[in-house]
């Protein structure tokens, strides 16, 4: 119940292309659900995230969708960039448990 | 600001050697956390601390343990060091109260365990 699948475990996309990563939950207690990308060398940093009274929320190229009766959620990054190449994680929260339950990662890989 | 720091950057144990991994943060956080990074497995949470002198068990707390004796800081000790323990450690923190529950993370420290 505690944990979040993501998919897929890598991915190619050529430049200008849509970089779709998704990840589903059990738990609805869940009410916070961050994106986090990480370049190689570096710590996870936050992309995006949105809160589940929010079918979808938006900042730049990067979109999450949320599906609150599927308990899904995806990240799209539109356009795609050589610079968005890096691994991506989804996480989820419980109210004041500052706890991140995190997804296992997808590797992305932009060609240009 | 530095944000979160970590020393080591890297280190190679042999198996039974102990070691400590220190955190360091900047930013008055509260929260202050313990993860390693193994591939295909993401982020699982070693040990956590919600404030100066407490800390709490997190998913895979076995053969680690820690302290938080100054707010700014977090140690990581692993008294007898095992292969199974090769893996990337990450520290992260954030502030209580925070809208976003954002963890900002160090650098990492590369373990190696012969």
């Amino acid at each position: 119940q505690q944990q979040v699948k993501q998919s897929p475990q890598s991915l190619i996309v050529q430049k200008g292309g849509i970089s779709i990563i998704n990840c589903a939950y059990e738990n609805t207690a869940f009410d916070y659900f961050p994106w986090y990308q990480q370049f190689p060398g570096k710590g996870p940093a936050l992309l995006i995230a949105i809160r589940p009274d929010v079918s979808e929320k938006k900042e730049g190229r990067f979109t999450i969708s949320f599906n609150k009766s599927a308990k899904q959620f995806s990240l799209h990054i539109m356009d795609s960039q050589p610079g968005d190449s890096a691994t991506y994680f989804c996480a989820a929260s419980i109210g004041s448990n500052y706890q991140l339950i995190w997804g296992a990662g997808t590797k992305l890989i932009i060609k240009p | 600001n530095a944000g979160v720091t970590q020393t080591p950057k890297f280190r190679v144990l042999k198996t039974g050697q102990s070691m400590t991994l220190l955190c360091a943060q900047d930013m008055n956080h509260e929260y202050m956390y313990w993860y390693r990074q193994d591939p295909g497995m993401g982020l699982r949470l070693i040990h956590y601390s919600v404030g100066e002198g407490t800390t709490a068990k997190g998913e895979v707390p076995d053969g680690y343990n820690v302290s938080r004796l100054k707010k700014q800081n977090f140690l990581l000790g692993l008294e007898s060091a095992a292969p199974s323990q090769t893996s990337v450690y990450f520290c992260a923190s954030n502030r209580r109260g925070s809208v976003s529950y954002e963890q900002y993370f160090g650098p990492g420290t590369r373990l190696t365990v012969t």
